[in-house]
């Protein structure tokens, strides 16, 4: 347990649906990221946010919408997804931006049809 | 495109061997370098964060070396078990500018 929670776990979507994976941190952390996973791929970073800015959006396209309402909460709102945006999604948080250990949710697995 | 190297991609040991496994990175624009264990099904686990050239950081019987003037850093594993079996990542950060993950290495230890 990492203190770092995320829900659904696991995710089947169709192409036209608009659905939110959240996450969840109780380390008073004040960065968190999400990132993909992607099969044969590395961790790629999609979003980062410190202090509840976001200061880095590595050209994600816009289907992908993060939001952080607060500083323990992190959401990724997905509409009109692709079959190739089928991926781990992962979550992570830092006491700061950089320097700092990432802590992992234990991800969502999306499948889009 | 920052690009960061692992290598070798995968590794079968048999228990009780030792092992070690490299990340390459470019040297530029360095701050840190962070290692991590992933395991299947869990979470990415946090194993060391080094910073300075010529750090030497030790978890039990993992231990890690990082070398920023050359861009490498190797994880060693003493007397591997089979509970070491997971995936080694590497992730090299830039200050607030990237934090780029490696493509790690899979190591599966054989009783």
């Amino acid at each position: 347990e990492t203190g770092v929670t995320q829900t659904p776990r696991h995710l089947v979507m169709g192409m036209t649906n608009k659905k939110s994976l959240k996450c969840e941190q109780h380390l008073g952390h004040n960065a968190m990221y999400w990132y993909k996973q992607s099969a044969k791929k590395p961790l790629e970073l999609m979003f980062v946010y410190s202090l509840e800015e976001r200061v880095e959006n590595n050209s994600v396209p816009s289907r992908f919408s993060p939001e952080c309402p607060n500083s323990s909460h992190l959401f990724l709102h997905l509409h009109t997804l692709q079959p190739e945006d089928s991926a781990l999604y992962l979550c992570a948080s830092s006491q700061d931006r950089s320097g700092e250990t990432q802590y992992f949710g234990p991800g969502t697995r999306l499948l889009v049809l | 495109i920052l690009n960061v190297e692992q290598s070798p991609q995968s590794l079968h040991v048999q228990e009780g061997d030792s092992t070690n496994f490299t990340c390459s990175f470019p040297s530029s624009n360095f701050y840190a370098l962070h290692w991590y264990r992933w395991e299947t099904a869990k979470s990415p686990e946090a194993l060391f964060v080094m910073t300075l050239n010529g750090d030497e950081k030790k978890k039990g019987r993992i231990s890690a070396t990082l070398n920023t003037k050359e861009g490498y850093s190797y994880l060693y594993i003493k007397g591997s078990q089979p509970e070491d079996s997971a995936t080694y990542l590497c992730a090299l950060d830039n200050y607030g500018q990237n934090f780029v993950f490696g493509p790690g290495t899979r190591l599966s230890v054989l009783p």
